[in-house]
């Protein structure tokens, strides 16, 4: 089946750095993919879908000066959390659609804890 | 848009059935999908239903009513493991969104 990579999985960061995470899709090609995050006990919330080639586009209330996404080849996209805060520390899981049903195919996810 | 209702948490005994319900409103719709999460991990694939009716994969089952905007997820013989969360998701007519429930906590107890 299809194989999402994504890295790291997790990282402790001082607040006011930048972080990145990096998902790709090992198997297949992905012109989209989609990056979510997740608080505790609470379900996944889209914050923007990435397109090859092309800006992403994010969704309401999703700063996209503050969450940079780069996708720049069919297997590659990165999540930039610039200027991180303690409010930023969340899962940050990535997906792409591929396979039997086009069904999404996650990434392991990265815990982000921003001191 | 999309509106998704799932019960925030249930509680089973091990060997025994529990049925996960799912109910949505949708501008669109183009399938609906579970998923199981444990703690901490990404969520992992369990079934899709586009059309009418019962989908069984061994001890999981899914069933679909477009028409009353219903799904449930069946669990059998429930094991220890299957305490996890599991997501109801529906995609747009598009085919491009998946919008996610927001989740089941199911706790299965000895």
């Amino acid at each position: 089946g299809a194989v999402v990579s994504q890295h790291p999985s997790w990282v402790i960061c001082k607040s006011g750095t930048s972080v990145k995470i990096e998902c790709r899709s090992l198997d297949f090609q992905a012109t989209t993919m989609f990056w979510y995050r997740q608080f505790p006990k609470q379900s996944l919330m889209l914050m923007a879908t990435s397109n090859e080639g092309s800006k992403a586009t994010y969704e309401q209330g999703v700063e996209k000066d503050k969450f940079l996404i780069n996708h720049a080849s069919l297997t590659l996209s990165t999540l930039t959390v610039t200027s991180a805060h303690p409010e930023d520390s969340s899962f940050y899981i990535c997906s792409a659609r591929g396979g039997r049903y086009e069904k999404l195919f996650f990434g392991s996810g990265t815990q982000l804890s921003v001191l | 848009g999309q509106n998704i209702d799932q019960p925030t948490e249930m509680t089973a005994t091990e060997g025994a059935i529990v049925q996960i319900n799912c109910t949505y409103q949708t501008s669109g719709f183009n399938g609906l999908f579970w998923y199981q999460q444990h703690a901490g991990e990404a969520p992992t694939f369990l079934s899709y239903n586009v059309l009418d009716g019962l989908e069984e994969k061994g001890r999981f089952s899914s069933f679909l009513s477009r028409s009353k905007g219903y799904s449930y997820l069946l669990l059998k013989e429930l094991q220890m493991k299957d305490s996890a969360s599991y997501l109801c998701a529906v995609r747009d007519n598009a085919g491009n969104m998946l919008t996610f429930g927001g989740g089941t906590r199911l706790m299965v107890k000895p």
